[in-house]
């Protein structure tokens, strides 16, 4: 156990619609990290928070956003869904911004299935 | 866009054997990460090497790096089934991110 929650654990829903994936970083985890992982894109970067702030972005949509709040918890929101975007969403979480000893905890990813 | 390129894509092995994965990348990097995926499951850390590191150990792992090159290796000394699982390197660019290569899919057969 990696100590870092996601929910929901599998989504199924429709073209057009929108989710919100939730994580739980580990306790005193400042760093949260979002990644897509498809079968035919590898695992894709998307975007990093540190402390509630923005500090990386990567091969993120505009129909996707994220935000980390206070307590330190993040959210992956997903709008306009499309069948392409049907992936393995991974959340990560490390003590500090990666500075030559970042070392990453994954969650056990949240499954979204686009019908 | 990937960052790093793993070979080979799949390998196939029988227990006892050394399994060696080669990864290759493109920036230049603070680190470089090994992790492990069982299928379908999250991403677990093995092993970091830091670019003025050339070599590091960790039990049966075994892992190089050469800069000038920008490639890494991976290697699993004395495989057991249970080594089955998917090796993704990862590197940490001075952007504060990580990029992770394509991964490379071991068997080992009993």
């Amino acid at each position: 156990d990696s100590g870092v929650t996601q929910t929901p654990k599998h989504l199924i829903t429709a073209t057009g619609q929108r989710v919100t994936l939730r994580c739980s970083p580990r306790s005193g985890d400042l760093s949260v990290y979002w990644y897509q992982q498809s079968l035919d894109q590898g695992l894709q970067f998307l975007i990093q928070y540190y402390n509630g702030e923005e500090r990386a972005k990567g091969n993120i949509l505009e129909r996707f956003s994220a935000q980390q709040f206070p307590d330190l918890h993040s959210e992956l929101n997903l709008s306009s869904l499309e069948l392409g975007d049907s992936a393995l969403y991974f959340c990560a979480s490390s003590v500090r911004l990666a500075s030559n000893t970042g070392e990453l905890f994954f969650g056990e990813g949240s499954r979204l299935t686009v019908l | 866009s990937q960052q790093g390129e793993e070979d080979p894509q799949a390998l196939s092995i029988q227990e006892g054997e050394n399994a060696t994965m080669n990864c290759s990348y493109k920036t230049s990097i603070n680190n470089l990460q090994w992790y492990r995926q069982n299928s379908g499951r999250g991403l677990v850390h093995l092993i970091l090497i830091r670019s003025n590191e050339r070599e590091k150990h960790s039990g049966r792992l075994r892992v190089t790096l050469d800069t000038s090159k920008k490639s890494s290796s991976l290697l699993i000394t004395a495989s057991r089934a249970a080594d089955t699982a998917s090796y993704f390197c990862a590197m940490e660019t001075g952007a504060n991110n990580l990029f992770f290569g394509t991964g490379t899919r071991l068997t080992v057969i009993p």
